[in-house]
């Protein structure tokens, strides 16, 4: 079985902080990748995702995403954060072979301005 | 474009009462899933519908069961509920199976 395991559950960091959240998971198949983002009051929406190709994928608002395969990670980052940033953030994979969509636990992010 | 739409937004019920929730998916998406998010989880998959068939399953017990209509929306039906149950019930959709999921608004399910 496929499982999503996120490093911090919550981040606190100041406007024009740097942020590396961390994601792995374990499945050794053929996997996409997705960080999905929840604001405050708001659904599940897409910030970015890997499906092949460059390891190195960007989404909305300044995110981008590193697959690394060797280490079954997808890491999600932004060089500089703004207070409008706050929301959880999930890290989700999905492996071909199961088409089962599986979520990390969810990373909370606050900005303080 | 309406997105994924879900009904209704909030609902209480008792234990041991049935529920259904409803699910419209994103026009030109024929594939519906349905997760149940815990207060400070993630959401986890029950389910997924495609073609009216059930094509995928996660853990969750035979009192959640699904259907789908020609039209690709959706229901979930929980039976003999639980106030483990109480949660967050998201619906999502997408194109194919591995693809991209929409996700709507969620149905807020509290049991008592």
């Amino acid at each position: 079985a496929q499982s999503v395991s996120q490093h911090n559950h919550h981040v606190i960091l100041s406007e024009a902080a740097s942020l590396e959240l961390g994601c792995n998971y374990s499945y050794g198949g053929t996997v996409n990748l997705f960080w999905y983002v929840q604001y405050p009051g708001q659904h599940l929406q897409l910030l970015l995702k890997y499906f092949s190709g460059d390891p190195l994928v960007k989404g909305i608002k300044g995110f981008e995403a590193e697959f690394i395969k060797s280490k079954f990670s997808f890491n999600l980052r932004k060089p500089s954060v703004q207070w409008s940033d706050t929301a959880e953030y999930f890290c989700a994979v999905i492996s071909l072979e199961y088409g089962k969509l599986t979520f990390g636990q969810g990373t909370i992010l606050t900005v303080h301005p | 474009d309406a997105g994924v739409t879900q009904s209704p937004t909030h609902l209480i019920k008792t234990r041991g009462q049935q529920v259904t929730l409803r699910c419209s998916p994103k026009s030109g998406h024929d594939t519906v899933s349905w997760y149940q998010q815990a207060l400070g989880q993630g959401p986890q998959f029950i389910f997924q519908y495609y073609e009216e068939e059930e094509r995928q399953r996660g853990n969750f017990p035979d009192r959640f069961s699904g259907h789908q209509f020609p039209n690709y929306s959706s229901e979930l039906n929980v039976n003999a509920l639980l106030l483990g149950d109480s949660a967050l019930y998201l619906c999502a959709s997408s194109e194919t199976e591995g693809n991209e999921q929409f996700f709507g608004p969620g149905t807020r399910l509290t049991v008592l």
